[in-house]
């Protein structure tokens, strides 16, 4: 059975920094391209960031371009998020979500999320 | 504001069908394949047409997709209480920015 399991969310300061995990199972993670996704409280799902199974190849959404770095370990079956310069409007659930072995970015696995909200 | 456009809202009674529309362009769903997602209260997104119009294992034959030009369908007969839910259009953008893009999801109420 697939498992995506995220970790990590919490309360933090505007301007600080949180990292966030996504354990993995049930699939071999090194054979599959990664992503994160988030939704703000009582908004719509928006995609953040997108990572090749091999780690070479990040793409990110404008709205994180410069403060978001997604990296991944295969040897742990883990991807990550690490989220700098955090501002009110990052505060969402994140979910982590596997992208479809053929079709890029449609999301066939999710996580239940984690939430992070930037408050002071 | 999404990229994709949805109704914010549809309505209908048990066992009727239902269609929620999602409009883009060019772009996104002109030249690229559409998914859709279900995210039923309190839980995580779950994907429910890939491919326009394709079915991951366990998505009953109730709910159909399809795409023409720059707009897709959701269609979701026998309508059922359980299926109330927010539902997504989701595909990718291959402008310079680029990156996943969604509509800004359609809730449906089982009346």
């Amino acid at each position: 059975e697939v498992q995506l399991v995220e970790s990590g969310g919490g309360l933090v300061q505007p301007g600080g920094s949180l990292r966030l995990s996504c354990a993995t199972s049930g699939f071999t993670f090194r054979n599959y391209e990664m992503n994160w996704v988030r939704q703000a409280p009582g908004k719509g799902l928006e995609w953040v960031s997108y990572i090749t199974s091999d780690g070479y190849a990040k793409y990110y959404a404008d709205s994180v371009k410069g403060r978001f770095t997604i990296s991944r370990d295969n040897a742990k079956n883990s991807l990550y998020l690490q989220m700098n310069s955090l501002r009110a409007e990052d505060t969402a659930v994140y979910y982590c979500a596997r992208d479809d072995i053929q079709l890029w970015l449609t999301f066939d696995y999710w996580g239940q999320g984690t939430l992070v909200t930037v408050s002071s | 504001q999404s990229v994709l456009t949805q109704p914010p809202s549809v309505s209908a009674a048990p066992g009727q069908t239902v269609t929620i529309s999602c409009s883009g362009s060019r772009s996104n769903i002109g030249n690229n394949y559409v998914s859709w997602y279900q995210q039923l209260p309190g839980t995580a997104p779950k994907l429910l047409i890939y491919d326009n119009d394709k079915r991951p294992s366990g998505i009953p034959d109730r709910f159909s997709g399809s795409k023409s030009g720059t707009s897709a369908t959701l269609g979701i007969t026998g309508l059922q209480t359980g299926d109330e839910a927010d539902y997504y259009c989701g595909t990718w953008d291959s402008s310079l920015s680029g990156g996943g893009v969604f509509g800004g999801g359609t809730k449906l109420t089982v009346l």
